[in-house]
């Protein structure tokens, strides 16, 4: 059975800090995906990882995929408070049939 | 359209009552997930669909969970005799393809609550 692992489960940051958030699964996979949640609200996607080596950046967050460590992070640069959110990774079953999330990190941005 | 369409946005239930919950996925979007999200975070996979054949319903408790996808309908998922335990909110996604290459689209979901 897959699992999937997130820490930290919180994190508290002050605005302009860097800071990565790390999520590793049990199970072979190279689909990984991470999304964004504010409270009361659905997810919204962030970064779709597909292949061992894949880096994508948005703004200031920055995702990455080692399939052989089965691992994935998601990389904050000088945060603002706008990040503030819980964010989970999500790792794809082989047969794409299903997705298993890691616990969530809850990050808050300090001013 | 280009969101996936879950109705209704909240839903109260006393215990043992029927619930039934509706997700309209992206046109063209063959595959269908429903999902339940519990109070701490959890994510917990519960049913998806290709087309209108269950893809993988491994998840499901189904003493009292069932879920249809039929053509020119939303899909639906309906629990009988709900207990205190099934509050939750429950997301469907959508994707085009099987292996989600092109990623998943959420819902904004349907917040249970049995009382």
């Amino acid at each position: 059975e897959l699992k999937v692992e997130q820490n930290p489960l919180f994190l508290s940051m002050q605005e302009g800090k860097n800071y990565t958030i790390y999520c590793n699964y049990s199970t072979t996979s190279d689909r990984l995906y991470w999304y964004r949640q504010d409270p009361g609200k659905s997810l919204e996607s962030l970064f779709v990882l597909l292949s061992n080596g894949a880096v994508k950046q948005e703004g200031r967050l920055m995702a990455s995929l080692d399939t052989k460590a089965r691992l994935s992070t998601l990389h904050i640069t000088a945060a603002v408070h706008d990040l503030s959110a819980t964010y989970f990774c999500a790792v794809d079953s082989t047969s794409g049939s299903r997705l298993t999330f890691g616990e969530g990190t809850q990050l808050t941005v300090n001013p | 359209g280009e969101e996936v369409a879950q109705t209704p946005k909240h839903l109260v239930r006393g215990e043992g009552q029927k619930a039934k919950l509706y997700c309209a996925p992206i046109k063209g979007h063959s595959y269908v997930f429903w999902y339940q999200q519990v109070l701490k975070n959890e994510f917990k996979f519960l049913i998806s669909f290709q087309n209108e054949n269950v893809f993988d319903e491994t998840g499901m408790p189904k003493e009292r969970f069932s879920a249809k996808c039929l053509p020119n309908s939303p899909c639906s998922l309906e629990i009988q005799a709900t207990k205190l335990e099934d509050s939750a909110v429950y997301f469907c996604a959508s994707s085009p393809n099987m292996g989600g290459f092109y990623g998943y689209t959420f819902g904004s979901g349907t917040r249970l609550t049995v009382v």
